[in-house]
């Protein structure tokens, strides 16, 4: 993977639903992989940055997983919430020092 | 409170009429970069500076100027918009480029006609 890649692409659930999506980046080389929150007329906001392969953050309801050796990193989202509904971004750049390169975006939406 | 700030937050200009979206941040972050946001594209480094006079292309540069004359100020510089420069702009700023949190700026929705 040259890229940093996300999917799905956008996902609808029901409120109390858990979730969770994906996303794929460049294991050689790798240094860090961000997660943020945006929403609409907002500006994104930080998540998480993880660094460590195995590692696992949580912030609330919502928390990641990191598997640095294959490439990915999971956001789950439990039993969501109508205010949970934004498109999460995951970020992670080629290499130590250079800039960011972004997924596309999961977008939630969630129903009540 | 830490922010970065940009301005104009909204912006309708015809083509051709050079125009600079200012932006600044307060936390005395070294590393600061300018993305657009498209539909169905997600967002693009236009340009990025890793410090003070030290500026760099990122995947979309073209039509598009910045500088860095001081740590806190990165203004992106469009000298002859085009309509396919009308997009969602965020500033960001950084303590480096990729170990740390990004606080994006709220956004400044350009059009140009």
């Amino acid at each position: 993977i040259l890229n940093v890649e996300q999917s799905p692409q956008s996902l609808h659930v029901q409120e109390g639903d858990s979730t969770n999506f994906t996303c794929s980046f460049p294991s050689s080389n790798f240094y860090a992989l961000h997660w943020y929150r945006w929403e609409t007329a907002k500006s994104p906001e930080a998540l998480f940055v993880m660094t460590l392969n195995g590692d696992e953050k949580k912030k609330g309801r919502i928390s990641a997983t990191l598997n640095t050796k294959e490439g990915y990193s999971y956001l789950y989202i439990k039993g969501s919430q109508p205010e949970d509904s934004a498109t999460y971004l995951c970020a992670s750049p080629l290499r130590a020092g250079t800039a960011l390169i972004f997924g596309k975006g999961t977008t939630l939406s969630v129903s009540s | 409170e830490a922010q970065v700030t940009q301005n104009p937050r909204y912006l309708i200009t015809v083509t051709g009429k050079k125009l600079t979206v200012t932006c600044s941040q307060n936390m005395n972050h070294e590393y600061m970069s300018w993305y657009r946001q498209d539909p169905g594209l997600g967002l693009r480094q236009i340009y990025y500076s890793m410090n003070v006079e030290v500026t760099d292309k990122g995947d979309v540069p073209e039509g598009y100027k910045v500088s860095r004359k001081e740590k806190r100020n990165f203004p992106l510089i469009l000298e002859s918009p085009s309509p396919n420069q009308t997009s969602l702009y965020f500033c960001a700023s950084s303590p480096t480029a990729s170990g740390n949190t990004i606080y994006f700026g709220e956004g400044s929705w350009l059009t140009v006609v």
